[in-house]
């Protein structure tokens, strides 16, 4: 079946670090791949998805590219806010087999701590 | 205005008590989704709805019940609440169910405790 492994956590970070959490994946077919955050007491949010091989997603200064040689989704980011405290979740969906409907498949998320 | 709004927020409750979770989404989305969130903030899929009708249901005990009224609202009823059964509960919802190209929007969490 689908899986999706994260780099494990916590990471802490100084303000203005370089971040880098690893995403790998495994999926049949096609998969489109998300990064979600969740701050502290919050939901969910999109953070950037990207739907075919080599698309980069970007939001916020955050970005990541769909490597389907090495089946990777790495997240990045060149300089941490302390606002960007948070879990991070790398997620996929991809149709299963024999039907027709797409359901996320999460990554454990990493939680980030960024001190200034 | 929420996208996406689940209430209670909190709820703490006795073992073997029945609670209810109600989610609304006013996004015009067909499909709408149950996530659940343990302790160590693994998220897995428990149901999802499209257009009232049942589509995805992940092995979820039989305690666990889903009722969509309408295409809007996916509430979720738990019978006999066990200690195992805390967790936080995000609804979600997407226009379609074909994954991938149809962005998924969560509520804000049901972070229920079972005493």
């Amino acid at each position: 079946g689908n899986s999706v492994t994260q780099m494990e956590g916590p990471v802490t970070l100084s303000e203005e670090a370089f971040l880098t959490i690893n995403c790998t994946y495994t999926a049949t077919g096609y998969p489109s791949l998300f990064w979600y955050v969740q701050y502290p007491g919050e939901g969910l949010q999109l953070l950037l998805k990207a739907t075919k091989a080599d698309d980069k997603g970007s939001n916020k200064g955050f970005e990541a590219t769909y490597r389907k040689e090495t089946t990777s989704f790495h997240l990045e980011k060149g300089s941490v806010q302390v606002s960007d405290s948070a879990v991070y979740f790398c997620a996929l969906s991809a149709l299963p087999l024999g039907t027709s409907y797409g359901k996320l498949t999460f990554g454990q998320g990493t939680i980030l701590t960024v001190h200034p | 205005d929420t996208a996406v709004s689940q209430t209670p927020k909190y709820l703490v409750t006795q073992m073997g008590n029945d609670k209810s979770i109600k989610c609304e989404q006013n996004l015009g989305h067909d499909t709408m989704y149950w996530y659940k969130q343990d302790s160590k903030k693994f998220l897995k899929i428990m149901f999802s709805y499209n257009n009232k009708e049942l589509i995805i249901n992940e092995t979820v005990p039989n305690r666990f019940s889903p009722k969509s009224p309408d295409k809007a609202h996916l509430n979720l009823h738990i019978n006999s609440l066990e200690l195992g059964d805390s967790a936080v509960y995000f609804c979600a919802s997407s226009q379609g169910w074909t994954g991938g190209l149809n962005t998924i929007y969560f509520g804000e969490g049901s972070w229920l405790t079972v005493v």
